[in-house]
């Protein structure tokens, strides 16, 4: 099984900052098979990036997705508000379909 | 919109069972593979099973392997989660979550209902 390694655990910026958040890969994730997904206290997670670097549906760009083999990135490039939150990435390049452990970005 | 609505969640002694329901809308339900993923309390997640659009195709996790089963009706938009001699470690939210392709192989989950909570305890 993919075990994944997000870091850091928990950020703490300000609104209008760049965050950075990483997840690496105990082996190399194929096809670059990588998804990261927002979850809101009490709320369900939402998919962000799939692909190491595609936007969902209606995800804004200041979100964008990089990386391959087993080190990938997500980067936000000004935070608002509402992005404040819980993060996780997904690998479905080999079942089992895993996700790391969560980066929070709290308010600094 | 697509929208799933998670149902069947509650209180269960370890080793009873129970029987999990969701009621898809809003997308072609046929055309997709569709997943169970859980999140226990203050937890991260994991992905429980996911079954192909026909039902060909089948996968669980290898802590549920053996006591739950998937299954799907087109005719009924729905899709279910049969758990069988569940454990503490069972307890968690469990979504509902389609998956991004016709096959169970590859899946992001691109659409999630709210969960429904399963308690395990005595």
């Amino acid at each position: 099984e993919i075990v994944l390694t997000q870091s850091p655990g928990t950020l703490s910026l300000s609104p209008g900052e760049r965050a950075t958040l990483s997840c690496r890969a105990s082996q190399s994730v194929s096809s670059n098979y990588l998804a990261w997904y927002l979850q809101k206290p009490g709320q369900a997670p939402r998919l962000l990036i799939y692909d190491a670097s595609s936007r969902a549906t209606g995800i804004p760009d200041r979100f964008s997705g990089s990386g391959s083999g087993t080190d990938f990135t997500l980067t936000i490039s000004r935070l608002e508000p509402e992005d404040f939150a819980v993060y996780y990435c997904q690998q479905c390049g080999s079942s089992p379909w895993t996700f790391g452990q969560g980066t929070k970005v709290e308010i600094k | 919109e697509v929208q799933l609505v998670e149902s069947g969640g509650g209180l269960v002694q370890p080793g009873r069972s129970l029987r999990l329901s969701c009621a898809a809308s809003g997308f072609t339900f046929d055309d997709y593979a569709m997943h169970w993923v859980r999140q226990a309390p203050g937890k991260g997640l994991e992905w429980v099973s996911g079954i192909s659009w026909n039902s060909d195709y089948i996968g669980y996790a290898a802590s549920v392997k053996g006591r739950f089963t998937i299954s799907r009706d087109n005719a009924k938009n729905s899709l279910y989660l049969q758990m069988n001699s569940l454990r503490a470690e069972d307890m968690a939210l469990y979504y509902c979550s389609k998956g991004s392709r016709a096959t169970v192989t590859n899946p992001y989950f691109d659409y999630w209902g709210q969960g429904t909570l399963v308690t395990v305890s005595s």
